[in-house]
C-alpha cells in the first residue's frame, strides 16, 4: 500500500521561505509524477506544481516565480519551497502522487497547515 | 487558462440521488476525475477517467462526461456522503492540472 507522509514548519513570518518534504512509502517512485497542492482556509484546491523522478518540473504560472520543487529518488522524497511567503500563502499543503497518462491524483499525504503571520 | 465551474452547493434528501456538475469548454474531450473531501481530511479519488471507480469506492458513485459538462452522480445518498467534491482535469494546452471550484453536498 502506498503512503505519503509529509512534514515541515507550520508557522512562518512574512518574507520567510516555506519548506515542506514528502516521503513515499510502498510502491515505485519512478514512473510517477509527484505533486504539491494547497488549499487556503475555507477555499478550494490549487495545484502548485509537480516533479518526476528525474527532476523535470512543471509549475503553476501564478506561483512559478516563487516556487521550487526538488526530488531525492534515493530517499523516495520530494520537497517544496515557496520563497517570500505572505499571508496569502496560508493554507493546508498536500503532497500527492500523479498518475501520468491519466493525470489523476491517486494517493495524497495527510496535509500540513502552514500559517504565515507576523 | 482552462476553467472548471461547479455549483457551490447541492442539497439532497437521504436515499435520493445527487448530481454534481463540472462545466468546462469542450470538457467532453478530456479525462475528468472527481475527489471527495470530508472536513479536515485529505481529498480521496472517487471517480477517474470520467466514469471509472478506484478499488474500494462504492458503485453508488458514477460519472459521465459529454460536451461542456461532466457529472458526478451519487445514488442512495447517506449522511456519510456529506463532503466537498472537486472535479479535476489535465489542461493539455498548458500542461497544467486544473481543479474545479468545488461543490458542498449537504444531506438534508
Amino acid at each position: 500500500q502506498v503512503q505519503l507522509q509529509q512534514w515541515g514548519a507550520g508557522l512562518l513570518k512574512p518574507s520567510e521561505t516555506l519548506s515542506l518534504t514528502c516521503a513515499v512509502y510502498g510502491g515505485s517512485f519512478s514512473g510517477y509524477d509527484w505533486s504539491w497542492i494547497r488549499q487556503p482556509p475555507g477555499k478550494g484546491l490549487e495545484w502548485i506544481g509537480e516533479i518526476n523522478h528525474s527532476g523535470r518540473t512543471n509549475y503553476n504560472p501564478s506561483l512559478k516565480s516563487r516556487v521550487s520543487i526538488s526530488v531525492d529518488p534515493s530517499k523516495k522524497q520530494f520537497s517544496l519551497k515557496v520563497r517570500s511567503a505572505t499571508a496569502a500563502d496560508t493554507a493546508v499543503y498536500y503532497c500527492a502522487r500523479l498518475l501520468t497518462g491519466s493525470y489523476r491524483f491517486d494517493y495524497w499525504g495527510q496535509g500540513t497547515l502552514v500559517t504565515v503571520s507576523s | 487558462s482552462y476553467v472548471l465551474t461547479q455549483p457551490p452547493s447541492v442539497s439532497v434528501a437521504p436515499g435520493q440521488t445527487a448530481f454534481i456538475t463540472c462545466g468546462g469548454n469542450n470538457i467532453g474531450s478530456k479525462n475528468v476525475h472527481w475527489y471527495q473531501q470530508r472536513p479536515g481530511q485529505a481529498p480521496v479519488l472517487v471517480v477517474y477517467d470520467d466514469s471509472d471507480r478506484p478499488s474500494g469506492i462504492p458503485e453508488r458513485f458514477s460519472g459521465s462526461n459529454s460536451g461542456n459538462t461532466a457529472t458526478l452522480t451519487i445514488s442512495r445518498v447517506g449522511a456519510g456522503d456529506e463532503a466537498d467534491y472537486y472535479c479535476q482535469v489535465w489542461d493539455s494546452t498548458h500542461d497544467h492540472q486544473v481543479f474545479g471550484t468545488g461543490t458542498k453536498v449537504t444531506v438534508l
